[in-house]
């Protein structure tokens, strides 16, 4: 089945630790993305990728960092430079055909204590 | 910049009810729009979409209407069921490459039998 799989689903982490989120897609989509979702907030854009080894900051992209070595990955690090990491992330991916929906895994649920 | 504002919730309705979302956008020239649909702990799913003015986008019984003249894409069902709880986002992508969805905040739905 095609797809995006985020790993883990929970994960936990002390505070001043780095954590890298896993986002792998088979779906051979060009254009991956980082969301964070809080309540109330709806979702922000962290960083985005239209191709391999290249990716752009989105709208609060302080305390995070990503790369894009291959075309179906796209880890995200929260760093310990993140003043408030716990929140719900996810992963997505589109074609980068104008216009283009995008699709999104199950989301991984970090909480920082 | 390019923005989505979507109503409140929760909003709360009784089985086989009408339901209304409302939305609005503010973007330079012809963005897409979407409905996406998140069910608890999960990542979101793509409800339906238009791409042009007065396109109308459907889906399991979902509708909505790209309104250029009110920049609205207001979602709408004739009859809700209790599985159509979930939270409801509604979101624009610019028309030109390169970019990335913008999400409104979420609204809530939830329906009691």
């Amino acid at each position: 089945d095609g797809g995006i799989t985020q790993s883990p689903k929970y994960l936990f982490r002390k505070e001043g630790q780095n954590v890298t989120l896993s986002c792998e897609q088979n779906l051979n989509h060009d254009a991956m993305y980082w969301y964070r979702q809080d309540p109330g907030q709806g979702l922000r854009l962290i960083y985005y990728s239209q191709i391999v080894n290249d990716f752009q900051k989105g709208d609060i992209a302080e305390g995070y960092s990503v790369s894009r070595e291959k075309k179906e990955s796209f880890p995200l690090t929260v760093t310990s430079a993140q003043k408030n990491p716990t929140a719900f992330y996810l992963c997505a991916s589109s074609g980068t055909a104008m216009n283009t929906e995008a699709f999104f895994g199950q989301g991984t649920r970090l909480t920082v204590v | 910049g390019d923005s989505v504002t979507q109503m409140e919730g929760p909003v709360t309705l009784s089985e086989e009810a009408f339901l209304t979302i409302n939305c609005t956008y503010t973007a330079t020239g012809y963005p897409s729009l979407f409905w996406y649909v998140q069910y608890p702990g999960e990542g979101l799913q793509l409800l339906l979409k238009a791409t042009k003015a007065d396109d109308k986008g459907s889906n399991k019984g979902f509708e909505a209407t790209y309104r250029k003249e009110t920049t609205s894409f207001h979602l709408e069902k004739g009859s809700v069921q209790v599985s159509d709880s979930a939270v409801y986002f509604c979101a624009l992508i610019p028309n030109q490459a390169g970019t990335a969805l913008i999400f409104g905040k979420g609204t809530t739905l939830s329906v009691s039998s």
